[in-house]
């Protein structure tokens, strides 16, 4: 099925450093998601974007909704070690089918 | 609010059984979705429902993939048959109708021997 690109495909960083990932599609989307994903775990969600252009927060996460609705982008600040995993983005267009399709992640990983 | 949960968390079996997954969504949403997730792979859609009705497919569920959601409430995943390429994480989520949030179970790691 189809993945959405997402880049870096890994990264390795020091604890304290900003992280700066995204998600591109060929695709329309309405909806943007973002999950980060443990070994073994299911997907959590860590911030939904609505509107194209919108800037979301959540705490030291933010992303943003691409203006030409192909694209989002996460953000993360002052990495700490709790950071590591895998990070999806999921786009979705509400109204019309209901399926998330899911980027191909990025594999975060934070040295001390 | 418990969150998803599904049952079991890891199942092994032979190639050519039958194997059942439950999910309980949040107690609220009328939508549940299964996807699976192979290994280094972003979890791909199955099938969908709104309440007890299955309005979604896609083309991975293959005959020998079977999913209910008899009342509305809690769904099961059933594949009979079992091959190795079944070996994947399973996973569950729910949400509104109109919220595109959807929120994910633990899953269920199958390993097909």
């Amino acid at each position: 099925g189809q993945q959405l690109n997402q880049s870096p495909q890994s990264m390795f960083i020091q604890e304290g450093e900003d992280v700066s990932m995204n998600c591109t599609s060929s695709s329309i989307f309405n909806t943007w998601l973002w999950y980060k994903q443990d070994p073994g775990e299911g997907p959590v969600l860590l911030i939904a974007l609505y509107k194209a252009g919108e800037l979301t927060s959540n705490g030291r996460l933010t992303a943003q909704f691409g203006i030409t609705r192909k694209d989002s982008f996460l953000n993360i600040s002052a990495s700490i070690p709790s950071d590591v995993g895998i990070y999806f983005c999921a786009g979705l267009f509400l109204g019309t089918a209901s399926k998330l399709t899911f980027g191909t992640g990025t594999r975060l990983q934070v040295t001390l | 609010d418990t969150g998803v949960s599904q049952d079991p968390r890891h199942k092994i079996t032979k190639r050519g059984q039958n194997v059942t997954f439950r999910c309980d969504p949040i107690s609220e949403h009328n939508r549940l979705y299964w996807y699976r997730q192979t290994l280094g792979q972003g979890p791909e859609f199955l099938t969908y429902f709104q309440n007890e009705a299955q309005l979604e497919k896609s083309r991975l569920l293959s005959d020998r993939f079977s999913a209910e959601r008899p009342k509305g409430s809690f769904s099961t995943l059933e594949i009979q048959r079992t091959e190795q390429g079944d070996s994947a994480m399973y996973l569950c989520a729910s949400s509104y109708a109109r919220r595109g949030e959807q929120f994910f179970g633990p899953g269920t790691r199958l390993t097909v021997l």
